[in-house]
C-alpha cells in the first residue's frame, strides 16, 4: 500500500490560497496522485490528478516534485463552500503494477469569513 | 448523464441479519469499486472489478461479505450475517480505465449508510 500522510486539519479565510501537502514516500512508478473532496453525507468528488510536475484545472493546481514523494494541492481564493475533507489518493488503475488505491485519513479544511 | 446510483440510501438492521447493497455505475465505465467508510476515516477499498472480474478483493472479509457484478454492469454487495462493527457507509464508485492507463478518475455514488443494532 502507498501510505499517505496529510495534515489532519487546516483553517483558512475566504479569498486566501490554501495549499495542502500529502507525503507518499513509497509511491510506485505506475502510481498516479489524485485528490478528492468530500462533503458530509456525500461520496468523494474528483478534484485533480497528476503523475509529475504541475497540473492545473479550473478549480485547483497540483504540484508534484521530481521525486514524486509528495504532492501539494493548491486551492486559489477559497470560499466557505470549500469547507470539506480533502483526500490524497495514490495508486495505480490497473493490476500488475503499482500500489493499491489507498485513501489517506484526509485533511479537514475549514474556511471562515 | 446520471451519476453512480446506489440503493438503499439508509438501512437499519439487527445483528446477524443479512443485508444487500446495490450499485448501478455510470454507463460505459468498465471499473467498479466498493468502499467502506467509517466515521472520520477515509474510504477503504473492499473490492474492485474490471468488467465482470474481481481483480482486487484482498480487503473483502470473505467469511461474511460477498459481491458480484453481473454482466460487467450493476453490482451487489452482501453481508451475511451482519455484525455491529459493520455499521458504516458503503460507497460504490466507477471509472473508465483505458489501456494503457491514463490515470483514473473515480465517480462516487452517495453511499448507503448501514446501522447494525
Amino acid at each position: 500500500l502507498a501510505k499517505t500522510t496529510q495534515p489532519i486539519s487546516m483553517d483558512s479565510y475566504e479569498g486566501q490560497e490554501v495549499n495542502i501537502t500529502c507525503s507518499h514516500n513509497n509511491i510506485a512508478t505506475n502510481d498516479y496522485i489524485t485528490w478528492y473532496q468530500q462533503f458530509p453525507s456525500q461520496g468523494p468528488r474528483f478534484i485533480i490528478q497528476g503523475y509529475k510536475t504541475k497540473v492545473t484545472n479550473e478549480v485547483a493546481s497540483l504540484f508534484i516534485p521530481a521525486d514524486r514523494k509528495s504532492s501539494t494541492l493548491s486551492l486559489p481564493r477559497v470560499s466557505l463552500s470549500d469547507t470539506a475533507v480533502y483526500y490524497c489518493l495514490v495508486g495505480a488503475s490497473l493490476t500488475g503494477g503499482g500500489n493499491k488505491l489507498t485513501f489517506g485519513t484526509g485533511t479537514q479544511l475549514k474556511v471562515e469569513l | 448523464e446520471a451519476g453512480v446510483v446506489q440503493s438503499p440510501r439508509y438501512k437499519i438492521i439487527e445483528k446477524k441479519q443479512p443485508v444487500a447493497f446495490w450499485c448501478n455505475p455510470i454507463s460505459g465505465h468498465n471499473t467498479l469499486y466498493w468502499y467502506l467508510q467509517n466515521l472520520g476515516q477515509g474510504p477503504e477499498l473492499l473490492i474492485r472489478y474490471e468488467n465482470e472480474e474481481a481483480v482486487d478483493d484482498s480487503q473483502l472479509p470473505k467469511d461474511r461479505f460477498s459481491a458480484e457484478r453481473l454482466k460487467g454492469v450493476d453490482s451487489t454487495l452482501k453481508i451475511q450475517p451482519a455484525e455491529l462493527g459493520d455499521s458504516a457507509v458503503y460507497l460504490c464508485a466507477s471509472s473508465f480505465v483505458a489501456n494503457p492507463p491514463q490515470g483514473n478518475e473515480q465517480f462516487f455514488g452517495p453511499g448507503t449508510r448501514l446501522t447494525v443494532l
